[in-house]
């Protein structure tokens, strides 16, 4: 099965909240990361937690991390149209120091007026 | 810094056809990554490398092969494509721990 789950699909209204959910199946994982991707670019970092903090915001963006149920989430305040895209759930363990991350499929966001 | 470059862009192979696609990373990335992304199937790692001269396999190796001769290059070989391999290419690059940095890719159509 998938190490990084995420559902696919997540459609708000313009201004409203949008929560992005991500389950992970390895307790060994030290980061997390959350990346963006716009329509025909590649992937960029938004933020990462590290997995022995449970909370980090920035600006609008705010990460909780519940490593007892290893689930990671993603909350976008005042959801724009600018942040349509795709976002996918990613974590990291240093295995023999190589850092292979592991991502999930990926969580289309579309914002509608 | 140019950061992560993809070249080519875009391009149609026919099926039986090779080519090779160039990843370079002007930041002096000890790591590299190759990825293929297909709908509804998010990254999957091809090969990967974590030094100059060293790559190994990663989820889905069959049918391509990579060399990292220099540090800031790393390449994607493909000696008879396939339809199976129209995707879109990722290189991506880290220092160590850190954030990976991706290229834009390569949109790679096999007839």
């Amino acid at each position: 099965g998938e190490d990084v789950e995420q559902s696919l699909f997540l459609s708000v209204r313009e201004g409203d909240s949008s929560v992005i959910n991500c389950t992970y199946t390895d307790s060994s994982s030290t980061y997390l990361y959350w990346y963006k991707q716009e329509p025909g670019a590649g992937l960029q970092l938004l933020t990462y937690i590290f997995s022995n903090m449970d909370m980090k915001q920035d600006q609008r963006l705010t990460v909780l991390l519940n490593k007892k149920d290893k689930h990671l989430s993603l909350r976008i305040a005042d959801t724009q149209t600018g942040d349509s895209a795709i976002y996918f759930c990613a974590e990291t363990q240093p295995s023999g120091g190589s850092y292979i991350p592991t991502f999930g499929r990926g969580t289309s966001l579309i914002v509608h007026p | 810094n140019a950061g992560v470059t993809q070249t080519p862009k875009f391009r149609v192979l026919k099926t039986g056809q090779s080519m090779t696609l160039l990843c370079a990373q002007d930041m002096n990335h000890e790591y590299m990554y190759w990825y293929r992304q297909d709908p509804g199937m998010g990254l999957r790692l091809i090969h990967y490398s974590v030094g100059e001269g060293t790559t190994a396999k990663g989820e889905v190796p069959d049918g391509y092969n990579v060399s990292r001769l220099k540090k800031q290059n790393f390449l994607l070989g493909l000696e008879s494509a396939a339809p199976s391999q129209t995707s879109v290419y990722f290189c991506a690059s880290r220092l160590g721990s850190g954030e990976q940095y991706f290229g834009p890719g390569t949109r790679l159509t096999v007839t």
